[in-house]
């Protein structure tokens, strides 16, 4: 039962333009939402995350939007450049009444190629 | 500091042997997480500890998997026997706390092949 889906294994952008990458949730208790980025032979790293209070946030060519009646976030990249070529992990996690956090829940990664 | 220090990078191992894979997390981090990554269901955290405490160990797949923490600086991952199905690539990451998800930091993961 995959919480969190990304539905796209791949996408492939031309350098310049805009990537898009999309995500959807299930578990209507999430409320914080990251994205990771992942190259070949290395372990993922932090990219940009949101939190449910905002609909958007950005941080340089990236930023993410946050649907949260459609349950649905996604991430913009302008201007695309061949250095984004990774793979991106959407991630999603719960604030518990404890005071403490759901582990983070992850998608199956959509594959970004930006070619020249 | 080095980072997220794992080994091996790659192992081949026949279906029934034991594998063990290490994992040394940031120095000063108290939390240390372990996930697998299939292209099935992507990254899945498998258990995690809290100062060298198991914490949720919930997403470990079956008995055949156990992880230790002896020592802040060092963790275990131990698959025996292991299975085909097992074959993944396995990531070790630790943070300075559990709410701190922005500053998880992963190792460069242990790609395993059970043959």
């Amino acid at each position: 039962d995959q919480q969190v889906k990304q539905n796209s294994p791949s996408l492939s952008v031309q350098e310049g333009r805009i990537s898009i990458l999309n995500c959807d949730y299930t578990n209507s208790m999430f409320d914080y939402f990251l994205w990771y980025k992942k190259y070949p032979a290395e372990g993922p790293t932090f990219l940009i995350s949101i939190s449910s209070i905002k609909d958007k946030n950005e941080d340089g060519r990236f930023t993410v939007f946050l649907n949260k009646s459609a349950k649905h976030l996604s991430l913009h990249i302008v201007p695309s450049q061949p250095g984004d070529s990774a793979v991106y992990f959407c991630a999603a996690l719960a604030h518990l009444n404890t005071g403490t956090a759901s582990k983070l829940t992850f998608g199956t990664g959509t594959r970004l190629q930006v070619t020249l | 500091d080095a980072g997220v220090i794992q080994s091996p990078r790659h192992e081949v191992t026949e279906m029934g042997q034991e594998v063990t894979l290490r994992c040394k997390p940031i120095s000063g981090h108290d939390y240390l997480f372990w996930y697998r990554q299939t292209m099935m269901r992507g990254l899945e955290l498998l258990i995690y500890f809290n100062n060298n405490v198991p914490i949720d160990d919930s997403g470990m797949p079956e008995d055949r998997f156990s992880a230790k923490m002896p020592n802040a600086s060092f963790s275990t991952l131990k698959i025996q026997p292991s299975e085909p199905r097992d074959s993944a690539v396995y990531f070790c990451a630790s943070s300075p706390g559990a709410l701190t998800y922005n500053e998880q930091f992963f190792g460069p993961g242990t790609r395993l092949t059970v043959l």
